[in-house]
């Protein structure tokens, strides 16, 4: 199985930072890799899928970046609603198996 | 636009049967261009992917091993929806569960079929297992 591990496992910053979240995979994943945000009482949506590309409606100040077993996701500019948790998901082997990391609390 | 809502029982005893429902607009489930899914979310166990259905030509099954044997996904055509059926639950089983979507593709490469990221999603139905 591809484990995937995330940190920090909290990040603490302020509106107008620039965060930095990983995504290290014990194994290649290629660039077969997404990030998704979540936030309280809602389901996981969609950010950036295979590594680098923004789904529909997510802001410019996203960006993935990574191949292989590292990967990166880089908010730039903090605005109030992107404080939430981040998570990776990897679909290498998918079917019939896909893995997610277990977050990065941004807040 | 694609858009999925679940429904479903949020309280289950031991042992039991859990069985969730998601209403599919926006795209039918026998496309061939989309593989639906449904996912669950717990504190000690994250975000786990359950199975997928899929139809190219025929309907394709992919389960979780971790539930493997307990778990059933059924497109039903008529409706437009998928379910989720898990027997034999225990208090483990509790969690929030979604279904999502996922694109679907041919890899000509490694001659095998593959889907993309989970985009949408459903809005979560948390279900407790518990006597």
């Amino acid at each position: 199985e591809i484990v995937l591990t995330q940190s920090p496992a909290t990040l603490s910053l302020s509106p107008g930072d620039s965060a930095t979240l990983s995504c290290t995979a014990n194994e290649s994943v290629t660039t077969y890799l997404a990030w998704y945000q979540q936030k309280p009482g809602q389901a996981p949506r969609l950010l950036i899928h295979d590594a680098s590309s923004r789904a529909t409606g997510t802001p410019p100040r996203f960006r993935g970046r990574g191949s292989g077993t590292d990967f990166t996701l880089t908010i730039s500019s903090l605005e109030p609603e992107d404080f939430a948790i981040y998570y990776c998901q990897q679909r290498a082997t998918w079917p019939p198996e896909t893995t997610f990391g277990h977050g990065t609390k941004l807040e | 636009q694609v858009q999925l809502q679940q429904s479903g029982p949020g309280l289950v005893k031991p042992s039991q049967t859990l069985s969730l429902t998601c209403a599919i607009s926006g795209e039918l489930v026998s496309s061939n261009t989309a593989a639906w899914n449904w996912i669950r979310q717990s504190p000690s166990r994250g975000l786990e992917w359950l199975g997928t259905t899929f139809y190219r030509s025929k309907w394709y099954y992919e389960y979780a091993a971790s539930v493997k044997g307990r778990i059933a996904i059924n497109p039903e055509t008529s409706k437009n929806h998928v379910s989720l059926q898990l027997v034999s639950v225990t208090p483990e089983d509790t969690a929030v569960y979604y279904c999502a979507r996922a694109p679907l593709y041919y890899d000509y490469l490694w001659e095998t079929y593959r889907a993309g990221a989970f985009d949408p999603w459903g809005q979560g139905t948390p279900v407790t297992v518990s006597s």
